[in-house]
């Protein structure tokens, strides 16, 4: 059994402040990790991805996630938020093909990003 | 290289009524999901193709929702008879393949309302 726990529904943040938005996870095998980012009416666009290499990862847009075994965690950051920021985000989780079955994907319930100006 | 494409991008029907989408992957992508979101929530799967088999599709409605994926290539999704609460954006997606490190694209949605 796997799943996402998004531990934030909203986030409010001012412009040129660092952004985290936090993301646990739950998993019976080594999971792969993905943050996407959502636009008003646009589709998901992946923002980076965890596949057991690096655990300090590098996404588009100045974005970063660290995956932290211990915790089962794997937050999203960025240093400086800038007012195209603001979207609504999701973490995934994603089981390995030896997990008994089918690959299992799984979404959290999202975190809406604000930013001031 | 085109993305995913998927039409029509809004549909408005009257209950009980049927309607289809449409989703043409990324070329070269063998697997291909549909996912169901619902306002505020994050996408849930309905179905995931691996060319042309329906490897996962438990949580595929199978009384009013189906699917096809002829050739392995683009996918159609249909619902028969729609009801109020299938009102949502269906998402398509597709993959190179089925590793879990393989990374999902999405097409921008349709989004469906029924009154």
């Amino acid at each position: 059994a796997q799943s996402v726990t998004q531990l934030d529904s909203h986030v409010s943040v001012s412009e040129g402040t660092p952004v985290l938005l936090r993301c646990n996870y739950s998993s019976s095998y080594s999971p792969s990790l993905f943050w996407y980012v959502q636009h008003p009416n646009k589709g998901l666009q992946l923002l980076l991805k965890y596949t057991s290499a690096a655990t300090l990862v590098k996404g588009i847009n100045g974005f970063e996630a660290e995956f932290k075994k211990s915790e089962t965690s794997f937050h999203l950051t960025k240093p400086s938020a800038h007012m195209s920021d603001a979207a609504e985000y999701f973490c995934v989780v994603s089981a390995p093909p030896n997990s008994g079955g089918y690959q299992k994907v799984t979404f959290g319930t999202g975190t809406k990003l604000q930013v001031i100006p | 290289e085109a993305g995913v494409v998927q039409s029509p991008r809004y549909k408005i029907i009257e209950k009980k009524q049927p309607v289809a989408f449409w989703c043409n992957p990324i070329s070269g992508h063998n697997t291909l999901y549909w996912y169901l979101q619902n306002l505020g929530q994050g996408p849930e799967l309905l179905i995931r193709y691996e060319n042309e088999e329906a490897v996962d599709d438990s949580q595929l409605p199978k009384d009013r929702f189906s699917a096809e994926r002829l050739k392995g290539v683009d996918s159609t999704l249909k619902i028969q008879p729609a009801e109020l609460g299938d009102s949502a954006v269906y998402l398509c997606a597709s993959s190179l393949g089925q590793a879990s490190t393989d990374t999902q694209y999405f097409g921008p949605g349709t989004r469906l309302t029924v009154l």
